[in-house]
């Protein structure tokens, strides 16, 4: 099977600009959650979706939102964007989502804000 | 709330040498814990979890991890370390909701080097 993929690989863009980021989950798999990572504050949860459905959702503004096809394939979409979010976006996949299996990862997005 | 504390932001270690990458955690009732690694330029990989049972959790590639209920500790460990075995680790616990459903908790990070 195909591993979780992410599009693109790096972006750059400007304050205020919007992006989105597109992850892949592996076939068969229903979960898709999605993850800041920046140096120093290790992973931040942003969101999980579940059945093209959101289950959970992090501490993050407004700006951060997502969606999940009925193919398993999810987006998130960061809107005016700050210098602040500047960071790797991890997504992950698991096949049924109940928290106790292990978590794919994708390779990640680096987003670049200047 | 649930949270995991990596103590040390580097360890470094001889090749050879078993190896320690410390991590506590703090939850209320049984606690899920996932040990993750990250490769330059990848994402995070699989390395083992504690969910239930024996208090030593044996992974992938040689490490292993063993869980403290008194202490809170989930630290993980590998009897002689490579230089291969140089990359980023985390720890993590799962976060449950009143609605059944979870996320998890990471870490902040060891940076593990292993010197030749």
């Amino acid at each position: 099977k195909a591993g979780v993929t992410q599009t693109p690989r790096y972006l750059i863009k400007t304050r205020g600009q919007q992006v989105t980021l597109s992850c892949s989950p592996i076939s068969g798999h229903r979960s898709v959650s999605w993850y800041q990572q920046t140096p120093g504050q290790g992973l931040q949860f942003l969101f999980e979706y579940f059945s093209e459905t959101q289950r959970n959702k992090g501490n993050f503004p407004g700006r951060f939102s997502g969606r999940q096809f009925s193919n398993s394939r999810s987006e998130m979409n960061v809107s005016t964007l700050e210098l602040g979010d500047s960071a790797l976006y991890l997504c992950a996949s698991t096949e049924t989502g109940t928290g106790v299996e292990k978590l794919f990862f994708g390779s990640g997005t680096q987003l670049s804000v200047l | 709330a649930q949270s995991v504390a990596q103590p040390e932001d580097q360890v470094n270690v001889a090749e050879g040498n078993p190896l320690t990458v410390k991590c506590t955690y703090s939850v209320s009732g049984n606690p899920y814990l996932f040990w993750y690694v990250q490769y330059p330029n990848r994402g995070l990989q699989f390395l083992l979890k504690y969910i239930t049972g024996d208090n030593l959790v044996k992974g992938s590639y040689g490490f292993e991890a063993e869980f403290n209920k008194s202490q809170t500790s989930f630290h993980l460990k590998k009897p002689s370390a490579l230089v291969s075995d140089s990359a980023l680790y985390f720890c993590a616990v799962r976060d449950m909701f009143g609605s059944g459903t979870y996320k998890y908790i990471f870490g902040t990070g060891t940076r593990l080097k292993v010197l030749a």
